[in-house]
């Protein structure tokens, strides 16, 4: 079965700082990989998602992920976090040969101090 | 504005009852996805619907069962509710059955005593 490991539950840091998420996924075939993510008090917003091509994709505010295959690895990444990235970040996968449901891990928090 | 509606917001039920929760999907979209995330867990997909049928299923028992109406709305039912039902349930639209393009509700928050 697939499964999406996020390597940090809680992750702690200062305004300016560098911020990476890590998220690992098991599974052999091909997969979309996407980052939400879901500010206090709101719902779930896609951030960026990757099928193919370049693996290094952009998504928005500052936000870009890196897919390697060969780790099945796609970690987060953001040069300099703000006070107002303070949220928690999913990272999921769809398996391209089935229908429509993504597979989530468990979710890391950011809390950034001002 | 998500563009997805989830109503109620929050909910107690006692174990045992049962429960619907309902979606309006966003404009323009005709598939309808539940997702239930427990506390410090991510979401975990129940079921989809797209022309009024339950496409694909996760691994949740008989229990949760759903229905989409004409205008794309959907409901979710669950029977004998458990404590272990107790959790924030995410409704998700998007255009066909892919979930490139979802738009994620609010949630529904269900606590189950």
């Amino acid at each position: 079965a697939q499964s999406v490991s996020q390597h940090n539950h809680h992750v702690i840091l200062s305004e300016a700082a560098s911020l990476e998420l890590g998220c690992n996924y098991s599974y052999g075939g091909t997969v979309n990989l996407f980052w939400y993510v879901q500010y206090p008090g709101q719902h779930l917003q896609l951030l960026l998602k990757y099928f193919s091509g370049d693996p290094l994709v952009k998504g928005i505010k500052g936000f870009e992920a890196e897919f390697i295959k060969s780790k099945f690895s796609f970690n987060l990444r953001k040069p300099s976090v703000q006070w107002s990235d303070t949220a928690e970040y999913f990272c999921a996968v769809n398996d391209r040969g089935s229908q429509g449901n993504l597979i989530f891990g468990k979710g890391t928090k950011l809390s950034v101090k001002p | 504005d998500a563009g997805v509606t989830q109503s109620p917001t929050h909910l107690i039920k006692t174990r045992g009852q049962q429960v619907t929760l309902r979606c309006s999907p966003k404009s323009g979209h005709d598939t309808v996805s539940w997702y239930q995330q427990a506390l410090g867990q991510g979401p975990q997909f129940i079921f989809q619907y797209y022309e009024e049928e339950e496409r694909q299923r996760g691994n949740f028992p008989d229990r949760f069962s759903g229905h989409q109406f004409p205008n794309y709305s959907s409901e979710l039912n669950v029977n004998a509710l458990l404590l272990g039902d107790s959790a924030l349930y995410l409704c998700a639209s998007s255009l066909g059955t892919r979930p490139y393009g979802y738009t994620f509700g609010s949630g529904t928050r269900l606590t189950v005593v």
